[in-house]
C-alpha cells in the first residue's frame, strides 16, 4: 500500500484556479469513486471539501470541485481566496477496509 | 453535532506502548454502517492511515503497521481505542480520531501530539 502521490506544492493568485492531482493506482483510485478531499490548516482538524470523488459536503463552497481520470483524481478550486491558503490531501479507499492518503499538496496563495 | 476527541499521554518511551482514547459525543459508535479510525501525521509528513474499527467490532489495519497495533470499541463508555507497541521516534505524530461514512472521513477530532522520547 503505497500513498497516493501529490505535488508537494501549488500556487496560484487570487481569482485564478488551481488543480491538484492525486494519482494512485489501479488497486485504490482506478478502480473505486472513493476519493475524498481534505483541507488542512496547521493545527487544527483536516476539514472535508469533497467525497466520492465529485460531491461537495453541505457548507462547502461551491468553488471547490473535484474530478476523476484513470488512476487519477483532481481538486479544482475556482476563484482562488487568501483563506484557500493550506495543505490539501487527498484519501482512496484501497478495498477490504483500507485506506490511503495522498503526500499532501501545500497551496501558497501569492 | 457529533464530536471527537482524543486523549492519552502526549509523551511515550521508546519501546513502550502508546496508547490513545477516542471519546464520540452527539452520536453513538455502535450505530451502523460507520467505520472509526485513527490516523496520524508525523511533523513534515502527510497524513497516514493507522487502522479503522467497524462498529461490528471487526478491525482493520495499515499493513505497515499492522503487527503493532491493536484497535478497540467500547460501546458502553462511546470510545474507540488505539495501542502501538514498539514505540520508535518514527510514530512521533499528531494522531487523529475519525469517523468514515459514505465514502468519506467526515468529521475528525482535534488532535493530539504524541512524541516518542526517553
Amino acid at each position: 500500500q503505497s500513498a497516493l502521490t501529490q505535488p508537494a506544492s501549488v500556487s496560484g493568485s487570487p481569482g485564478q484556479s488551481i488543480t491538484i492531482s492525486c494519482t494512485g493506482t489501479s488497486s485504490d483510485v482506478g478502480t473505486y469513486n472513493l476519493v475524498s478531499w481534505y483541507q488542512h490548516h496547521p493545527g487544527k482538524a483536516p476539514q472535508l471539501m469533497i467525497y466520492e470523488g465529485t460531491k461537495r459536503p453541505s457548507g462547502v463552497s461551491n468553488r471547490f470541485s473535484g474530478s476523476k481520470s484513470g488512476n487519477t483524481a483532481s481538486l479544482t478550486i475556482s476563484g482562488l481566496q487568501a483563506e484557500d491558503e493550506a495543505d490539501y490531501y487527498c484519501c482512496s479507499y484501497a478495498g477490504s477496509s483500507t485506506w490511503v492518503f495522498g503526500g499532501g499538496t501545500k497551496l501558497t496563495v501569492l | 453535532q457529533l464530536q471527537l476527541q482524543e486523549s492519552g499521554p502526549g509523551l511515550v518511551k521508546p519501546s513502550e506502548t502508546l496508547s490513545l482514547t477516542c471519546t464520540v459525543s452527539g452520536g453513538s459508535i455502535s450505530s451502523s454502517s460507520y467505520y472509526w479510525g485513527w490516523i496520524r501525521q508525523p511533523p513534515g509528513k502527510g497524513l497516514e492511515w493507522i487502522g479503522s474499527i467497524y462498529y461490528s467490532g471487526s478491525t482493520y489495519y495499515n499493513p505497515s503497521l499492522k503487527s503493532r497495533v491493536t484497535m478497540s470499541l467500547d460501546t458502553s463508555k462511546n470510545q474507540f481505542s488505539l495501542k502501538l507497541t514498539s514505540v520508535t521516534a518514527a510514530d512521533t505524530a499528531v494522531y487523529y480520531c475519525a469517523r468514515y461514512i459514505s465514502g468519506s472521513w467526515d468529521v475528525w477530532g482535534q488532535g493530539i501530539t504524541v512524541t516518542v522520547s526517553s
